[in-house]
């Protein structure tokens, strides 16, 4: 039963654009929800976060937007580089225990 | 000056083997957590200590038993290996459990069970 989806495996932008990642969760229990990237053979680290009281946070090139009516959130990142290729993970919270999604590699092509 | 530290990086073994797996954060977190990533590309939780108390145990097989000498340590011993149980493991910390606290992962362990 995944309580966190990423239906996308894999996402290609080129720099510059934006990138969205999507992220939908089933338990409206959820109370805040993060992003995390993860390079190859390191672990996740932490991007952006959001309180289920907000719709929307913003950190530089990144936004995590939530419609908790819908329960959905996602990630934009603008502009693209090709840095930010990664893994990216959303992950929905609760009284310390965080939630997974199945993650989205993400490509940005020069 | 490594935040979350793991070891061993890398860990082959055989069936039926007992093994641990270390874990030492320097960031003054008071929780820590075991998440394990298995085929499927899942992360999930499977232990969570709060000052050193045992605050989450997933669905986790006996096997598998987390100890917590002090706040910046928490091990992972596992008895009895099976295929099954080849994953990477990551610890984690943070400092309480809400998004204020996001957790802080090492490295991962790649654990092969042959």
């Amino acid at each position: 039963d995944q309580q966190v989806k990423q239906n996308s495996p894999s996402l290609s932008v080129q720099e510059g654009r934006i990138s969205i990642l999507n992220c939908d969760y089933t338990n409206s229990m959820f109370d805040y929800f993060l992003w995390y990237k993860k390079y190859p053979a390191e672990g996740p680290t932490f991007l952006i976060s959001i309180s289920s009281i907000k719709d929307k946070n913003e950190d530089g090139r990144f936004t995590v937007f939530l419609n908790k009516s819908a329960k959905h959130l996602s990630l934009h990142i603008v502009p693209s580089q090709p840095g930010d290729s990664a893994v990216y993970f959303c992950a929905a919270g609760s009284n310390y225990k965080l939630t997974f999604g199945k993650g989205t590699l993400l490509t940005v092509n020069p | 000056d490594t935040a979350v530290s793991q070891t061993p990086k890398y860990l082959v073994t055989q069936m039926g083997n007992d093994k641990s797996i270390k874990c030492e954060q320097n960031l003054g977190h008071d929780t820590m957590y075991w998440y394990k990533q298995d085929s499927k590309k899942f992360l999930k939780i499977m232990f969570s200590y709060n000052n050193k108390e045992l605050i989450i145990n997933e669905t986790v097989p006996n096997r598998f038993s987390p100890k917590s000498p002090d706040k910046a340590h928490l091990n992972l011993h596992i008895n009895s290996l099976e295929l099954g149980d080849s994953a990477v493991y990551f610890c984690a910390s943070s400092r309480g459990g809400n998004y204020n606290s996001p957790l802080h992962f090492g490295n991962g362990t790649r654990l092969t069970v042959t």
